[in-house]
């Protein structure tokens, strides 16, 4: 079952602006992870935060975690035109010992 | 970094036969695998849990007779899909929880495996 929560559901915005992306998820959770997958192809990993970290930066991503309000946000800044592509959240809920995804985003820079 | 490859990626069979996906860890061994079946424009939908030697654990409404895996090593998981029809056709990806330096808690994933069932 789904356990994430994304929104919005799809993103279009000009290069160079910031994109925000946000993931609710329901239980507690040992970490939130983000990947980032571009149409018909695999998964790739951008970044994990664990359940007592509130903040994470990656070049230009940053991912926020708020536990009391279990959420988590990711702010792409700079936009480029290759960071056009579907990102999900995946909660690595407590006890679960697996990796449960969000609905995604389908983010679109437009050049 | 730790790889995961999926073979076959691409996949295209008749309705009625069965179909194998072998995901293997090239450069570590994994604890665990999970199999993953992706619906066009839709998110991953987790199918199942292996551990290496003992049964896969399904997720609810995946039926265990139909979506075979054997998990035969710390480095390979098959999915074997039986009497397939076009409504099995997705983009099944795996992954791998590494066991690397007693950290348990990253998971790669393979390129995943495009199936087409005509």
């Amino acid at each position: 079952s789904q356990q994430g929560e994304e929104d919005p559901q799809a993103l279009s915005i000009q290069e160079g602006e910031n994109a925000t992306m946000n993931c609710s998820y329901k239980t507690s959770i040992n970490n939130l992870q983000w990947y980032r997958q571009n149409s018909g192809r695999g998964l790739v990993h951008l970044i994990l935060i664990r359940s007592n970290e509130r903040e994470k930066h990656s070049g230009r991503l940053r991912v926020t975690l708020d536990t009391s309000k279990k959420s988590s946000s990711l702010l792409i800044t700079a936009s480029r035109a290759a960071d056009t592509a579907s990102y999900f959240c995946a909660t690595d809920a407590r006890g679960a010992q697996k990796l449960v995804f969000g609905q995604g985003t389908r983010l679109t820079i437009n050049p | 970094g730790a790889v995961v490859s999926q073979h076959p990626s691409r996949v295209i069979c008749k309705s009625g036969t069965s179909v194998k996906i072998e995901c293997r860890s090239l450069d570590f061994q994994a604890t665990t695998m999970f199999w993953y079946r992706q619906f066009p424009k839709q998110s991953l939908m987790l199918m199942a849990t292996s551990n290496e030697g003992s049964k896969a654990t399904y997720e609810q409404g995946v039926e265990k007779d139909k979506f075979l895996i054997n998990h035969a090593s710390l480095t390979l998981s098959t999915l074997t899909v039986t009497s397939a029809h076009p409504e099995d056709s997705s983009f099944y990806i795996c992954s791998a929880r590494a066991k690397l330096a007693g950290v348990t808690d990253t998971q790669y994933f393979g390129p995943g495996t495009r199936l087409t069932v005509l």
